[in-house]
Formats: structure tokens, sequence, C-alpha cells
């Protein structure tokens, strides 16, 4: 167990949809990634968010965004779902230039 | 940007030694990570080298060299568990760009 926290573990939703993933960092780890990884695509950085602000972008889509919360929890939303947005996404948390330590995961499946 | 290649599958035999290789391109390193990941679940971080030289850990060893761009991971005495996904991460400042992964399959 990383101690970083994501749900929902599942999640099945229909095209055009907007939905939103959640994750607890772990304690006292001010940074917060996200990465989506699909079948055929490794694992991608989409954003950083750093004691509530974002400090690095990657490949992420105009659909999606993110937000971190002063408790420090974080918000992925992606919306207008498409059937290739289907993948698992884990959020990641850090110390400052630390080693990132991986949550569960959220498995979407856009139907 | 960083260009990460590694082996796609690598097949070994219980109590075995097997090797993964990565070599990698970046303008901006500040180390390289190693993680396991079984399917359907997260990355688990295994080691992190960001001088030359070898770290060691229990039957996980990981080798850097940053002149050549090159890493290794070194599994020692597989077992059968050891059979999962390993990804070779790259750090620039502080963004992790990781490579498409080595499926190792360890066979009784």
């Amino acid at each position: 167990d990383s101690g970083v926290t994501q749900t929902p573990k599942h999640l099945i939703t229909a095209t055009g949809q907007r939905v939103t993933l959640r994750c607890s960092p772990r304690s006292g780890d001010l940074s917060v990634y996200w990465y989506q990884q699909s079948l055929d695509q490794g694992l991608q950085f989409l954003i950083q968010y750093y004691n509530g602000e974002e400090r690095a972008k990657g490949n992420i889509l105009e659909r999606f965004s993110a937000q971190q919360f002063p408790d420090l929890h974080s918000e992925l939303n992606l919306s207008s779902l498409e059937l290739g947005d289907s993948a698992l996404y884990f959020c990641a948390s850090s110390v400052e230039g630390g080693t990132q330590y991986f949550g569960p995961g959220t498995r979407l499946l856009v139907l | 940007g960083q260009n990460i290649d590694q082996p796609t599958e690598m097949t070994a035999t219980e109590g075995a030694i097997v090797q993964i290789n990565c070599t990698y391109q970046t303008s901006g390193f500040n180390g390289l990570f190693w993680y396991q990941q079984h399917a359907g679940e997260a990355p688990t971080f295994l080691s992190y080298n960001v001088l030359d030289g070898l770290e060691e850990k229990g039957r996980f060893s990981s080798f850097l060299s940053r002149s050549k761009g090159y890493s290794y991971l070194l599994l020692k005495e597989l077992q059968m568990k050891d059979s999962a996904s390993y990804l070779c991460a790259v750090r620039e400042r502080d963004k992790l760009s990781f490579g498409a992964g080595t499926t190792v399959t360890v066979r009784a």
C-alpha cells in the first residue's frame, strides 16, 4: 500500500459524458501527478500540481482538466468523453524532488 | 523531451538472472527510476539512480551510466512472482517520462 488513494476504482460511462476522478496523496506529499495508461500506450504523464498550483503539463487534452485543493487532494475532470479515453488513470504523489508513489488507479471504460 | 528505449519482452527460468536494459536521451537528466507493474495494478517503486554506478537492493540491482545514457535493472534468483512489466523512467526536473515497459515472464 503506497498511501495514495484513488476513487472510484472502476467507472463505466457513455461517450459525451463527464467524470471526475479523485486522488488523495500520501501524508506530507505536496506534489500530485496524473497519468493515463491505455493498452496500446505506456504510462503517459498528464499534469502535475504542487501545493495547489499547476507545475507541469504533459500530453493532456483540452477536454481534461485538473485541480489540487487546499487539503492537497486532487481531482481530474474528463469531459466530452470518447471511446479512446478508456484507460487506467493513475495518480502519484511525492515530496518535492522525491520518488513518486502511485495510487491503485481508476479504470475508466467509455461505451 | 526524452527517448526511452527498453526491450518489449524477456523470458527467463525460475532461479535465473535477467538483465533489462534501458537507454535514454534527455536534455536535463535528474535521475532514473525503475518501477515494477503487475497487470492492472499500480507501478511500484523499485530503485533510483542519480549518480553513476550500481545500487543494490536485495535481489534487485540497478546500474546507471549518465555519459552513455544507459541503465539496467538486474533481477537475481527469479521467482514466479517477478513476472511483471518493468518500467524505466527518466526524470527531467520534476517530470517523469516512462519507457514502454519490459514484460518479464518467469517460467518454472
